[in-house]
């Protein structure tokens, strides 16, 4: 089962705009992170934030947490066509040893 | 430092058949972790190991099944294919729990 949503299922901008897309989930937490996949291809991990941290910066990106609403953002600044790509956020469940569980993913489109 | 290597990249196989996934992970990784990812399921978690014991299992039938290696290289076995076993397969490897993951480019299984 996933732990995460992640709105909107699809998004479509121009080349030059911000995106943001948006998690939600559903038990505490550890940390929650961010990870892209270009088509059929393997995850590459972007930013990591843990549950004591609210906001987090890395070059375009920008990531909040809010653990009282567990949900979090990634805003993606001044986007490019090579943006495009699918962004999945990952929770680490807290409690002891807890695997990493993936939310259903954006889909996100860079128009040139 | 090499990242983390999925052996095959294709696979093709039919209905009944097994199939073996290799995953060597990043030299120090301790931690491995399958996911099956499909167009209509999205990321769903097989298992994880660290340190040759098996940490957390994901909701997937007995027919699934994984081990970890001394030098933490992990296979994942699926006995008696079935169509709907047809999916990407990834392997992900971490250093810690709790840090991220970093992924290899997946085995595409299809079963015929």
């Amino acid at each position: 089962s996933q732990q995460g949503e992640e709105d909107p299922q699809a998004l479509s901008i121009q080349e030059g705009e911000n995106a943001t897309m948006n998690c939600s989930y559903k038990t505490s937490i550890n940390n929650l992170q961010w990870y892209r996949q270009n088509s059929g291809r393997g995850l590459v991990h972007l930013i990591l934030i843990r549950s004591n941290e609210r906001e987090k910066h890395s070059g375009r990106l920008r990531v909040t947490l809010d653990t009282s609403k567990k949900s979090s953002s990634l805003l993606i600044t001044a986007s490019r066509a090579a943006d495009t790509a699918s962004y999945f956020c990952a929770t680490d469940a807290s409690g002891g040893y807890q695997k990493v569980t993936f939310g259903t993913g954006t889909k996100l489109q860079v128009i040139p | 430092k090499a990242g983390v290597t999925q052996t095959p990249r294709y696979l093709i196989k039919t209905r009944g058949q097994q199939v073996t996934l290799s995953c060597s992970p990043i030299s120090g990784h301790r931690s491995v972790s399958w996911y099956q990812q499909t167009p209509g399921q999205g990321l769903q978690f097989l298992f994880e190991y660290f340190s040759e014991t098996q940490r957390n299992k994901g909701n997937f039938p007995g027919r699934f099944s994984g081990r970890q290696f001394s030098n933490s290289r992990s296979e994942m076995n699926v006995s008696t294919l079935e169509l709907g076993d047809s999916a990407l397969y990834l392997c992900a490897s971490r250093s810690l729990p709790n840090e991220k993951l970093f992924f290899g480019s997946g085995t595409q299984l299809s079963v015929l």
